[in-house]
């Protein structure tokens, strides 16, 4: 089974600042999806960013970078230039493929960081 | 009208009431889920359906039960639940094809619960 963890409970970053967000994951397969999710208070929760475990490059979307070190599985979130909207709540998440590459859409998310951004 | 919708968005119950919490997903995916959100804990997988067949069944206590009567609408119905069942329950959907499939789960915005 995996497992997915984020050891910050919570983090506070000043606007316009830069925060970087950990997780680790625990897994013996060789190819799978990781996930950011954002979950804004009270709002549904959507995708900040995916990594392919097979490609090497760094996701990113534009404010949003990932640090994918598949070797020590450790699967960071920067965030650059943070804005007052990104206070939330951030979940990692962990995919499964099936024989055809394709996600189970089973996650299994890691505890959650609070992420609040200051004025 | 919003990818993935859930409703009540708030709901207060007794341990002896009856009730259910409703998803519908206007997206054209074909697989949905249940998960259970609990404060300071992981988001826990329920139940997944894939054209509107159960496939998973994470060892959900029988006082939950999963209904998918189409691929665009799934159901949880609630009976005699526990105060330690309160928790936000998120509805998801994704398109589970071969080939057309990025891993991306939508989410409706939750079902708050309290048990009482």
């Amino acid at each position: 089974a995996q497992t997915v963890t984020q050891s910050q409970p919570e983090m506070s970053v000043q606007e316009a600042e830069t925060v970087t967000l950990s997780c680790t994951y625990d897994t013996s397969e060789s190819n799978y999806y990781l996930f950011w999710y954002k979950q804004p208070p009270s709002r549904q929760m959507i995708l900040v960013i995916r990594q392919e475990a097979y490609k090497q490059q760094n996701a990113t979307e534009n404010r949003f970078s990932v640090n994918f070190q598949k070797a020590a599985k450790s699967f960071s979130l920067k965030i650059s230039d943070s804005q007052l909207g990104d206070t939330a709540m951030y979940f990692c998440a962990f995919s499964s493929l099936n024989a055809g590459g394709t996600s189970y859409g089973k996650l299994t998310f890691g505890q959650g960081t609070i992420l609040t951004v200051h004025p | 009208e919003t990818g993935v919708t859930q409703t009540p968005r708030h709901l207060v119950m007794g341990m002896t009431n009856k009730k259910s919490l409703k998803c519908e997903q206007h997206l054209g995916h074909n697989a949905m889920y249940w998960y259970k959100q609990s404060a300071k804990k992981p988001l826990e997988l329920m139940f997944v359906y894939n054209f509107k067949e159960q496939t998973e069944n994470n060892s959900v206590p029988s006082r939950f039960s999963p209904e998918c009567p189409n691929s665009s609408h799934l159901f949880l119905h609630l009976h005699t639940l526990q105060p330690e069942d309160s928790a936000l329950y998120l509805c998801a959907s994704i398109h589970s094809a071969k080939g057309a499939n990025t891993g991306e789960l939508f989410f409706g915005e939750g079902s708050r619960l309290t048990v009482l």
